[in-house]
């Protein structure tokens, strides 16, 4: 089945941690997008990536970084400048600019 | 980038039918209109996509006025399983998905 794969479900990072959430895309979409969703909010946009080698911030990017090596894979890593890291992440993508979203199933991410 | 007002929350009854109004005052010449569910704990899933008038497909119908500053999405003869959070969402051509804006949505409750 295509779709949007994301790992680990739960993750749980220690303070000064740096943890990635990974991203995994057989739809052939070109268009890659990273959200955060915190308790009873919207979606905040973290980062986006049109094509491979190129990925641009979004409204919320301090604290996290992407990298898109291949157009299959877009992987958010959470640094430990990220102060507030709880919450909820999702993936998505989209085959152009202009087409409909697919996400995934979301990372919650915790802080112990 | 238009901005979009939804109501808090809606309450329904199972087999009625549920209007849910998204005003869009600043929407833009090439922008589509594009609606979104969410589950808790899932990523959100596309519902319908319009630009004008009206749309249907096998989950719900779209209304869009003359003027475009406002839609209405439709979902006929609900069911408890239609309790979610409904995304309005603008955004086209010129400002590309990439950088759209979700909102807290409507939480739609429905009722045995």
């Amino acid at each position: 089945d295509g779709g949007i794969t994301q790992s680990p479900k739960y993750l749980f990072r220690k303070e000064g941690q740096n943890v990635t959430l990974s991203c995994e895309q057989n739809l052939n979409h070109d268009a890659m997008y990273w959200y955060r969703q915190d308790p009873g909010q919207g979606l905040r946009l973290i980062y986006y990536s049109q094509i491979v080698n190129d990925f641009q911030k979004g409204d919320i990017a301090e604290g996290y970084s992407v990298s898109r090596e291949k157009k299959e894979s877009f992987p958010l890593t959470v640094t430990s400048a990220q102060k507030n890291p709880t919450a909820f992440y999702l993936c998505a993508s989209s085959i152009t600019r202009n087409e409909k979203l697919f996400f995934g199933s979301g990372t919650q991410l915790s802080v112990l | 980038l238009a901005k979009t007002t939804q109501p808090i929350s809606m309450d329904s009854y199972e087999g009625q039918e549920v209007n849910i109004t998204c005003s869009h005052n600043n929407i833009a010449t090439n922008d589509y209109i594009t609606w979104y569910q969410q589950f808790p704990s899932q990523g959100p899933r596309f519902i319908i996509q319009g630009y004008k008038t009206k749309v249907t497909n096998e989950v719900a119908s779209l209304f869009i006025p003359a003027d475009r500053k406002s839609s209405t999405l439709s979902l006929p003869r609900v069911s408890l399983s239609d309790t979610a959070v409904y995304y309005c969402l603008v955004g086209g051509s010129n400002t590309g998905f990439q950088k759209l804006v979700f909102g807290t949505g409507t939480r739609l409750l429905v009722s045995p």
